[in-house]
């Protein structure tokens, strides 16, 4: 069956440097990618999607890869801020094609320290 | 943007007793509707879809009779679960998908806390 890892429960980081994420998946080959952000005892807010052929997505400090030979995806947010602390799920769409039918991984739980 | 909005955000209950959970689509139609859990540091795990106008569709290992979902409107997807026991206690979240967006879009959640 499908597995995906976020390998870092946990990050800290200082303000001002690039967080880096890291997603992996196996036994899927996903159309799309998607990262959101959860903040404690909230619904997901989404983020950026990176589809199959595409290598790279920015959005303002955000970008996101996506490399389907290494089936991984790096998320990563530059100048990072305290605002920035919060959990980040990768997603991918459920078989099908159907990319609202989700499944997620556990999650890295991202601090920024001032 | 789209806006989903789920009520309540909070609840508590007694083992034994059923809650209901709602999940509106604001300013758009949705046909279709997701139900996930989310226990603590795990990932969201779907449990159902829901169609408006017919039964909705449960993930392997969701009990249907104990998880009922009703899509009635284009707007309303409800959760309610019976017979709720401690074990039942979690984060549950809806989402709903806009036609024209990529992305879906989710409600605020509910924690369901069973005493």
């Amino acid at each position: 069956s499908q597995k995906i890892e976020q390998n870092s429960e946990a990050l800290n980081i200082q303000e001002g440097k690039t967080a880096t994420l890291t997603c992996n998946y196996t036994n899927y080959s996903p159309a799309y990618l998607q990262w959101y952000r959860q903040d404690p005892g909230r619904g997901p807010v989404f983020l950026l999607l990176i589809r199959e052929n595409e290598k790279e997505k920015r959005k303002e400090r955000l970008k996101v890869t996506f490399d389907t030979t290494l089936k991984q995806s790096l998320f990563h947010i530059t100048a990072s801020q305290p605002a920035d602390s919060a959990t980040y799920l990768c997603a991918l769409d459920g078989s099908g094609g159907s990319n609202y039918k989700l499944t997620f991984g556990k999650g890295t739980l991202l601090t920024v320290n001032p | 943007g789209a806006v989903v909005s789920q009520h309540p955000s909070w609840v508590i209950c007694k083992s034994g007793t059923s809650v209901k959970i709602e999940c509106r689509s604001l300013d758009f139609q949705a046909t279709t509707m997701f139900w996930y859990r989310q226990f603590p540091k795990q990932s969201l795990m779907l449990m159902a879809t829901s169609n408006e106008g017919s039964k909705a569709t449960y993930e392997q290992g969701v009990e249907k009779d104990k998880f009922l979902i009703n899509h009635a409107s284009l707007t309303l997807s409800t959760l309610t679960v019976t017979s709720a026991h401690p074990e039942d206690s979690s984060f549950y979240i809806c989402s709903a998908p806009r036609g024209g967006f990529t992305e879906a879009f989710f409600g605020q959640g509910t924690r369901l806390t069973v005493v």
